[in-house]
């Protein structure tokens, strides 16, 4: 049984400040890694995905991987009112199968 | 583009009763995706198609559902008989021809209800 875990939160943090989600995988033959933020009644928005050890930056957004430690994580620095949603951890291996988190919510309060 | 295009976006059924939803993909998308949401198990994959062949359909969770792509505009997912625990929301995606998660277009989503 492959699991996604995520804690559920809700993560608060004041506007400004850098909200830090993290996700662990049972799975070690995962291969690629994903980040999606979920607005209530929406469906899922893709923001960042990674496939090796490390980090990736798009913007405010840090994707951080380790394989060895099966975790990856999720920063958003300067976090925004607009930013408070539930944010998806997904993981895949090479077929097109995914497997998601329950998601986190992070609150940013002015 | 419209984007992926779902219907009904809400349903409210009794037990026992059929229920349809129905997707229709971005054009040229070569690949379908039927997703299940709730609050307990979360986004759950329950089927998906390339070039409107089922490929894998483990995820379905018993008989009672069925998924058809007709054709390359049109799929649908249904329930019979509903019962409550069917209640969820469900997505419809789509992707070109790689079909990978980053290449999904997740559609608005259909609000199962089952009373």
């Amino acid at each position: 049984q492959k699991e996604v875990e995520q804690n559920s939160g809700p993560l608060s943090v004041p506007e400004g400040a850098i909200a830090s989600l993290n996700c662990t995988y049972s799975d070690r033959g995962s291969q690629s890694f994903f980040w999606y933020r979920q607005y209530s009644g929406k469906s899922p928005e893709l923001i960042m995905f990674i496939y090796s050890n490390g980090d990736k930056e798009d913007g405010r957004f840090t994707a951080q991987l380790n394989k060895a430690s099966q975790y990856v994580s999720l920063l958003i620095r300067d976090s925004q009112p607009s930013d408070s949603a539930t944010y998806l951890c997904a993981v895949a291996g090479g077929s097109y199968i995914p497997t998601f988190g329950r998601g986190t919510s992070l609150i940013v309060h002015p | 583009d419209a984007g992926v295009i779902q219907s009904p976006r809400h349903e409210v059924t009794e037990m026992g009763q059929e229920v349809t939803l129905r997707c229709k993909p971005i054009s040229g998308h070569d690949y379908l995706f039927w997703y299940r949401q709730t609050m307990m198990r979360g986004l759950e994959l329950l089927i998906y198609f390339n070039n409107n062949v089922p490929i894998d359909d483990s995820g379905m969770p018993e008989d009672r559902f069925s998924a058809k792509m007709p054709n390359a505009s049109f799929s649908t997912l249904k329930i019979q008989p509903s019962e409550p625990r069917d209640s969820a929301v469900y997505f419809c995606a789509s992707s070109t021809t790689t079909g990978r998660l980053d290449t999904q277009y997740f559609g608005p989503g259909t609000r199962l209800t089952v009373l």
